[in-house]
């Protein structure tokens, strides 16, 4: 089945950039997503990403994706510290979209 | 209404008990989803229900049983739980009947302890 990699812990100052890296193995997942979970609180999608694309960008959110390596990477511009969650990459596709998870970045925003 | 609401937030149950987790959106929204997370992990898909009918159960034990009374609701039945169960039940909602690319909307979760 799928799996979905993530390392576990980043910690950047305040101002800084953070990039947040996933890695898959299933390469006919066609969609790609980025949540952030707060703590006790469901999950809030940021952005996704279809497969065809290389780069999204929306406000202070970057999404890359390398196809052939199978790598996402979620890049925040000027990290604030309500940045601080983990955030989850996902993979999704078929007739129900069934979404597989990463296993989870916990950012900390230092101030 | 945009969002996904979950009753209730919190549920201690002994083992013996039987009690029901609540689902409910009114973004007309035609899949609903049920997911598992334990702490510090990344949730668990448990169950989807696609136009009102079940189009996926993850080979999830019998003590949790999924029902769809109509568009807008899903519940969670809890029977004989064990205390490993306890974890943050997560319901979520897309538009049309699941479509990729379509946005899971995730509800608060009930954070349940079985004793």
């Amino acid at each position: 089945g799928e799996d979905v990699e993530q390392s576990l812990f980043l910690s950047v100052r305040e101002g800084d950039s953070s990039v947040i890296n996933c890695t898959y193995t299933d390469s006919s997942s066609t969609y790609l997503y980025w949540y952030k979970q707060e703590p006790g609180a469901g999950l809030q999608l940021l952005t996704y990403i279809f497969s065809n694309m290389d780069m999204k960008q929306d406000q202070r959110l970057t999404v890359l994706l390398n196809k052939k390596d199978k790598h996402l990477s979620l890049r925040i511009a000027d990290t604030q510290t309500g940045d601080s969650a983990i955030y989850f990459c996902a993979v999704g596709g078929g007739a129900t979209n069934k979404l597989i998870f990463g296993t989870g970045t916990l950012l900390a925003v230092q101030p | 209404d945009t969002e996904v609401t979950q009753t209730p937030k919190h549920l201690v149950m002994g083992m013996t008990n039987k009690k029901s987790l609540k689902c409910e959106q009114h973004m007309g929204h035609r899949a609903m989803y049920w997911y598992k997370q334990k702490a510090k992990k990344p949730p668990e898909l448990m169950f989807v229900y696609s136009y009102e009918k079940l189009s996926i159960n993850e080979s999830v034990p019998s003590r949790f049983s999924p029902e769809c009374p109509n568009s807008s609701l899903l519940n969670l039945h809890l029977h004989a739980l064990q205390p490993e169960d306890s974890a943050l039940y997560l319901c979520a909602s897309t538009p049309g009947g699941g479509r990729p690319g379509n946005e899971q909307f995730f509800g608060p979760g009930t954070r349940l302890t079985v004793l």
